[in-house]
């Protein structure tokens, strides 16, 4: 049973424009959640992240939102780069760091 | 600064032989380590974690199996390979409850 669920595997979005992300989860419990960003054959590294006791989170392009009572977070890129492009895990904690299975975002010139 | 090592970056190997993956952190001390993989169409699976020496917690049940018998080293191995071991292996450390880093990621491919 996944408790981070991405539901979008990809999504193409054009260079300058918003990129949103999006991440459902069913575990109350989690206190923290992250965003990280996988190029091909490397390992993830960490973009962003939230505390439950926020709903919002900037830093430079990145936004990350959290709506507790809906259980989602999303993430929004904007402007939108080449650069960007990658895949994107959505993670949340508890005891541990538990992944989502990501989504691959294109960014169109 | 901290850094993280993987070894081999690519390994195919054949079905039924062993496997050592081999992870070391430097820059830190005392470091939660993990070992993930990502199945082609998967997301990130934690395989093992370990908060030190000798302490190993398996998350998924399988024919793989972790040890750490150094503090900044953390090690994958099998006894016989399946086809379904092939995958993208990734360990990671932290040092804070929130954040980990991961190393460059190893490619398995099981023949």
């Amino acid at each position: 049973d996944q408790q981070v669920k991405q539901n979008s595997p990809s999504l193409s979005v054009q260079e300058g424009r918003i990129s949103i992300l999006n991440c459902d989860y069913t575990n109350s419990m989690f206190d923290y959640f992250l965003w990280y960003k996988k190029y091909p054959a490397e390992g993830p590294t960490f973009l962003i992240s939230i505390s439950s006791i926020k709903d919002k989170n900037e830093d430079g392009r990145f936004t990350v939102f959290l709506n507790k009572s809906a259980k989602h977070l999303s993430l929004h890129i904007v402007p939108s780069q080449p650069g960007d492009s990658a895949v994107y895990f959505c993670a949340a904690r508890d005891d541990k760091i538990i992944f989502g299975k990501g989504t691959r975002l294109h960014i169109l010139p | 600064s901290q850094t993280i090592h993987q070894w081999p970056a690519t390994l195919v190997q054949p079905v039924g032989s062993p496997l050592s993956l081999e992870c070391t952190v430097e820059g830190t001390s005392n470091p939660n380590l993990y070992w993930y993989r990502q199945a082609a169409g998967r997301g990130l699976q934690l395989l093992f974690y370990s908060v030190g020496i000798g302490q190993i917690s398996s998350e998924v049940p399988q024919n793989l199996s972790a040890s750490r018998p150094q503090d900044r080293q953390f090690i994958l191995s099998s006894k016989k390979l399946l086809l379904s071991d092939s995958g993208f292996y990734l360990c990671a450390w932290s040092n804070e409850p929130y954040e980990q880093y991961f190393g460059p990621g190893t490619r398995l491919t099981v023949t």
